[in-house]
């Protein structure tokens, strides 16, 4: 079964740093891999997906995450911080015949 | 641009009480997913609908919570009763098909009192 692990509970970063949010999934098909991110109270909002058309995939905001078949990892970065990307984001992955698995979620947090 | 609508965004109730969240999914999208999400953790699938069926309830407590689409629209999840755990935000979902991006309402955050 597909599963989603998210490195680093909290991350804090100064504004105008590059954010570095660390994804690794575990599968043995090719998977279908997203990022959301969360603000306080709000559902989620998808920032990308990977469904193996490009390994480096661009979203909204700036953020982009590359697909790593042989680190089995799906890092999401955005060069530059701005305040406004302090929120929760969540790693998750699914197959063709499986279920959306989340990962347990990043806060960042971002400094001025 | 279409979204997915939920309500109430906010309900507080006493344990033991019965609760009802409805969620109207974007135009078209045949699948539709309710997910819980405990305070500092990912949302995890309750239930999953495509269409008016029921595809997936593994992890549906199915002794206090159900969940119907009758028409293959709009959906509604009860809890009956209530209890301190159920706490949570209950987010909505849908999509196209089973396979396709999954876009998320704004949940309902439940308190048990």
């Amino acid at each position: 079964a597909q599963s989603v692990t998210q490195l680093g509970s909290h991350v804090s970063v100064s504004e105008g740093a590059l954010v570095l949010l660390r994804c690794n999934y575990s599968s043995s098909v090719p998977p279908y891999l997203f990022w959301y991110v969360q603000y306080p109270n709000q559902g989620l909002q998808l920032l990308l997906k990977y469904t193996s058309a490009a390994t480096l995939v661009k979203g909204i905001n700036g953020f982009e995450a590359e697909f790593k078949k042989s680190e089995t990892s799906f890092h999401l970065t955005k060069p530059s911080a701005h305040m406004s990307d302090a929120a929760e984001y969540f790693c998750a992955g699914k197959s063709v015949t499986e279920k959306l698995v989340f990962g347990k979620g990043t806060k960042l947090t971002v400094n001025p | 641009e279409a979204e997915v609508a939920q309500s109430p965004r906010y309900k507080i109730t006493e344990k033991s009480q019965a609760v009802a969240f409805w969620c109207d999914p974007i135009s078209g999208h045949a699948t539709l997913y309710w997910y819980r999400q405990i305070l500092g953790q990912g949302p995890e699938l309750l239930v999953q609908f495509q269409d008016e069926s029921v595809v997936d309830d593994s992890q549906l407590p199915k002794d206090r919570f159900s969940a119907e689409r009758l028409k293959g629209v709009d959906s509604t999840l009860k809890i009956q009763p209530a209890e301190l755990g159920d706490s949570a935000m209950y987010l909505c979902a849908s999509s196209l098909a089973p396979v396709d991006t999954q876009y998320f309402g704004p949940g309902t955050r439940l308190t048990v009192l």
